[in-house]
């Protein structure tokens, strides 16, 4: 099916262990994106990318690493997880390199819950 | 750097009643707007976007958000509200040029539709 999809939907994980979710687009799109949704907050961005093998930190990257080796899929590892990352995360994309505005297109979001 | 401010985190109108959610923004050029929609356990879905054309923009659903560079406001209407409409709306800026792709978001508004 065309569009972003995110595994998984639901996860429950422990302090300390390693989580990646999954993101995948089948627009070709260039830009791919890792919000994270906390009450009080809105969305804040996480990381993103320009094109495969081209990221950037956002505006709450510590904890978090990502990595784009080809133009549809975009995971997000949480490395060693805290409780403090427990949030609902969403993955988006946007259209192509110059274009002269990009409006973002999200995942159904995946509910990540820390112990 | 932008900012928006999406006054009233929870808003609370009657069936068949003026829904108005209001967004200002901060830039120091005209940015491109967007408002923006989540449904309960949903992704985020655009609702309607300003790219510089009509300073009134019509969205999907009977809303519509008219600019206002003197008010620095994007604010958003529909004239009848339906229970369908309850959600969270998030106001998004962007900037003209090179960070473009780039979405700054407001906190959400909350919306409630009594019967």
């Amino acid at each position: 099916d065309a569009g972003i999809t995110q595994s998984p939907r639901y996860k429950i994980t422990e302090t300390g262990r390693q989580v990646t979710l999954m993101c995948h687009q089948t627009w070709s799109h260039s830009y791919m994106f890792w919000y994270r949704q906390d009450l009080g907050h809105g969305l804040r961005l996480i990381y993103y990318s320009a094109a495969a093998d081209i990221t950037d930190k956002g505006e709450v990257p510590d904890g978090y690493v990502v990595s784009r080796s080809k133009t549809e899929n975009f995971p997000l590892t949480l490395e060693s997880a805290t409780r403090s990352q427990t949030s609902v995360y969403f993955c988006a994309s946007s259209g192509t390199f110059g274009s002269a505005y990009n409006e973002q297109f999200f995942g159904p979001g995946t509910r990540l819950t820390v112990l | 750097a932008q900012s928006v401010t999406q006054l009233g985190s929870h808003v609370s109108v009657s069936e068949g009643a003026l829904v108005l959610l209001r967004c200002n923004y901060s830039s120091s050029v005209p940015p491109y707007l967007f408002w923006y929609v989540q449904y309960p356990n949903q992704g985020l879905q655009l609702l309607l976007k300003y790219t510089s054309a009509a300073t009134l923009v019509k969205g999907i659903n009977g809303f519509e958000a008219e600019f206002k560079k003197s008010e620095t406001s994007f604010h958003l209407t529909k004239p009848s509200a339906h229970m369908s409409d309850a959600a969270e709306y998030f106001c998004a800026v962007s900037e003209r040029g090179g960070s473009n792709y780039k979405l700054t978001f407001g906190k959400g508004t909350l919306l409630t539709v009594n019967p």
